[in-house]
Parts: structure tokens; C-alpha cells; sequence
């Protein structure tokens, strides 16, 4: 069954930087997924698609500070200095075969 | 601009029907697969229900199959998901979404708004 992990929340300061980390699910490690944000009372947001060998396609107006990277089953979302706006809720989604969605459970970013 | 404007929502009582749907602009409709996605109060986000370009291939969560039927008309540029036998558990804010690339499944890259959906008597 084709699922992805998230942390519930992850912290970090103000200017830091943050990783985010989406695990699919066993037999899985191939997929790309997608990112995607949702700051307090917004619509989601898509930020990038992120394939299996860490290339990423980013959505329009993207920050460079935004970047994606994969390792085996993991699909890493980097945050760099870090700005208050960035407090959000961020996605992982994938989509397997045929019509259908998976999405993670959500990380809760707080900025510091 | 790509743009997605739901509407349709509202309160309906449990057992009841609504229908939802999703104007679509900016883009070539016909060329990209379209989904729904919800997000109950304070919850996630759950994959609802999704057409191919040419509704040729269409899937459903375990949740709301049997109950949602999801259809679009290229000619209109518009989505649709129809909902029967509304139950308290679906309460949530509704999301259309555009699949990234032409003519297969792939990323979701565009969202609309939302259309509130309250099931309860």
C-alpha cells in the first residue's frame, strides 16, 4: 500500500535553516512526490516535484531558498533562512498509478 | 492567469445531496487530469476523487466511493463532484486541483480557493 510519512511538527529559528523528511512506503522508494505549503487560513500551495534521484521541478515564484533532495525512500523539503512567512503546514503528496492521490499526514513548521 | 474558483458548498443534512463544482481558466482544460481534495476542520489533507483528461479513467477514496461521482465537461472548462448520502464525516473544505503535466497523473500544481461543505441536521 502505497503510503507517505510525515513528522508532525518540526521547529527551528528564525534565519536557520529546516529539513522536512516524507517517507513512502516500502516497495515505494522510486516515486517522485510533490511538495506542497499551506500557511494559516490559505489554500495549499505547490512548491516542487521531487523525483527519486533529487532533481526537482519548482512551481512559479518559488524562493531559491525553497529545495528538494532524495535519499532511498526519503524526500527531503530544505527551508533556508528561514522568514517568518514560512510557518506553515507542508504537504507531501504522491500519485502512483491510474487516477488517485496520497497524501502524507502534514509537519507543522514553527519558526522560532 | 491559471485560476480555480469552486463553489456549491453550504449546509445540507446528513443523508442529503450537493453538488460542488470547479471553473477553470487560464489553462487548456481538456489537456490536464483534475482532482478533488478535502481538509476537515483542523485536519490534513485527504484525496477525494480524480478524472482523467478525457474521463476515460476515474478513481476514488475507499471514503466516498459508492457515494461521489466526479465528472467534468471540457466544453465548459468545469469540474464537478457530485455527493450523496452526505454524512457528518464529510464536512470539510473542498479543493479542486490541476495535475501539473498533460495527459497522465502527476503532481497537483494548482488549487483553488475551496467550497465549504457542513453536513449536519
Amino acid at each position: 500500500q502505497l503510503v507517505l510519512t510525515q513528522s508532525p511538527s518540526a521547529s527551528a529559528s528564525l534565519g536557520a535553516s529546516v529539513k522536512l523528511t516524507c517517507t513512502l512506503s516500502s516497495g515505494h522508494s522510486s516515486y517522485a512526490i510533490a511538495w506542497h505549503q499551506q500557511q494559516p487560513e490559505k489554500g495549499p500551495r505547490y512548491l516542487m516535484k521531487l523525483n527519486s534521484d533529487g532533481s526537482h521541478s519548482k512551481g512559479d515564484g518559488i524562493p531559491d531558498r525553497f529545495s528538494g533532495s532524495s535519499s532511498g525512500a526519503e524526500r527531503y523539503l530544505t527551508i533556508s533562512s528561514l522568514q517568518s512567512e514560512d510557518e506553515a503546514d507542508y504537504y507531501c503528496q504522491t500519485w502512483g498509478t491510474g487516477i488517485r492521490g496520497v497524501f502524507g499526514g502534514g509537519t507543522k513548521l514553527t519558526v522560532l | 492567469e491559471v485560476q480555480l474558483v469552486e463553489s456549491g458548498g453550504g449546509l445540507v443534512q446528513p443523508g442529503r445531496s450537493l453538488r460542488l463544482s470547479c471553473a477553470a481558466s487560464g489553462f487548456t482544460f481538456d489537456d490536464y487530469a483534475m482532482h478533488w481534495v478535502r481538509q476537515a476542520p483542523g485536519k490534513g489533507l485527504e484525496w477525494v476523487s480524480g478524472i482523467s483528461w478525457n474521463s476515460g479513467s476515474i478513481g476514488y477514496a475507499d471514503s466516498v466511493k459508492g457515494r461521489f461521482t466526479i465528472s467534468r465537461d471540457n466544453a465548459k472548462n468545469s469540474l464537478y463532484l457530485q455527493m450523496n448520502s452526505l454524512r457528518a464525516e464529510d464536512t470539510a473544505l473542498y479543493y479542486c486541483a490541476k495535475v501539473r503535466v498533460t495527459m497522465r497523473s502527476d503532481a497537483f500544481d494548482i488549487w483553488g480557493q475551496g467550497t465549504m461543505v457542513t453536513v449536519s441536521s
